[in-house]
């Protein structure tokens, strides 16, 4: 079965420093991996998708996630942190084997410090 | 402007009554989903739909139902049944299959008095 792990409830950094947002994942077959981010009281964007081309994907707003299968994560990066960054993120994984198609982590929430 | 357009998005209900939320979309997906959203969750999965007139339970479907006549339109309606139904409730829409993305609804945020 599918699962999704967001190794941090909330990650704190300081404007313009690097953003690490950690998630990984569990799949029966090659996995589509999602990372959405969601404003307050707000629906949930697409920041970037894999879907088994290049395992470094980017995104929209400067981020970027690697694929790595040996250690089955979808870590999402950023460069240099801006304060509209703050927001929840989501990872989703989605494979064939589940009907249901889509299986969301639970969040990380990122606060961004001036 | 389109997409997948949610309403109300606020709704406040009584115990003891049904409420529709509403679900429209202009981008032709086939498919569509109900997500219920908890604070501090991720989100859980209510219903699901891949083609018109055929849907399926989600992790969560007791105490709602849900109807897909047209393509376009995906309703949710909690019913009276559902015992803890305060929450912010996400519609989304995508292609069938599991490489594409879903698209997601402003939300709705329900509040039983």
């Amino acid at each position: 079965a599918q699962s999704v792990t967001q190794l941090d409830s909330h990650v704190s950094v300081s404007e313009g420093t690097p953003v690490l947002l950690r998630c990984n994942y569990s799949s029966s077959y090659s996995p589509s991996l999602f990372w959405y981010v969601q404003h307050p009281n707000k629906g949930l964007q697409l920041l970037l998708k894999y879907t088994s081309a290049a395992t470094l994907v980017k995104g929209i707003n400067g981020f970027e996630a690697e694929f790595k299968k040996s250690e089955t994560s979808f870590h999402l990066t950023k460069p240099s942190a801006h304060m509209s960054d703050a927001a929840e993120y989501f990872c989703v994984v989605s494979d064939l084997d589940y009907g249901q198609n889509f299986v969301f982590g639970p969040g990380t929430r990122l606060s961004v410090l001036p | 402007d389109g997409g997948i357009t949610q309403s109300p998005k606020y709704l406040f209900r009584k115990e003891g009554q049904n409420v529709t939320l509403s679900c429209e979309q202009n981008l032709n997906h086939d498919a569509m989903y109900w997500y219920r959203q908890d604070p501090g969750q991720g989100l859980r999965l209510i219903y699901y739909s891949q083609i018109v007139n055929d849907f399926q339970k989600g992790d969560i479907a007791e105490g709602y139902s849900v109807s897909r006549e047209k393509k376009e339109s995906f309703p949710l309606t909690v019913t009276s049944a559902q015992k803890n139904p305060t929450a912010f409730y996400l519609c989304a829409g995508g292609p069938r299959g599991h490489t594409g993305e879903l698209f997601f609804g402003e939300g709705s945020r329900l509040t039983v008095l």
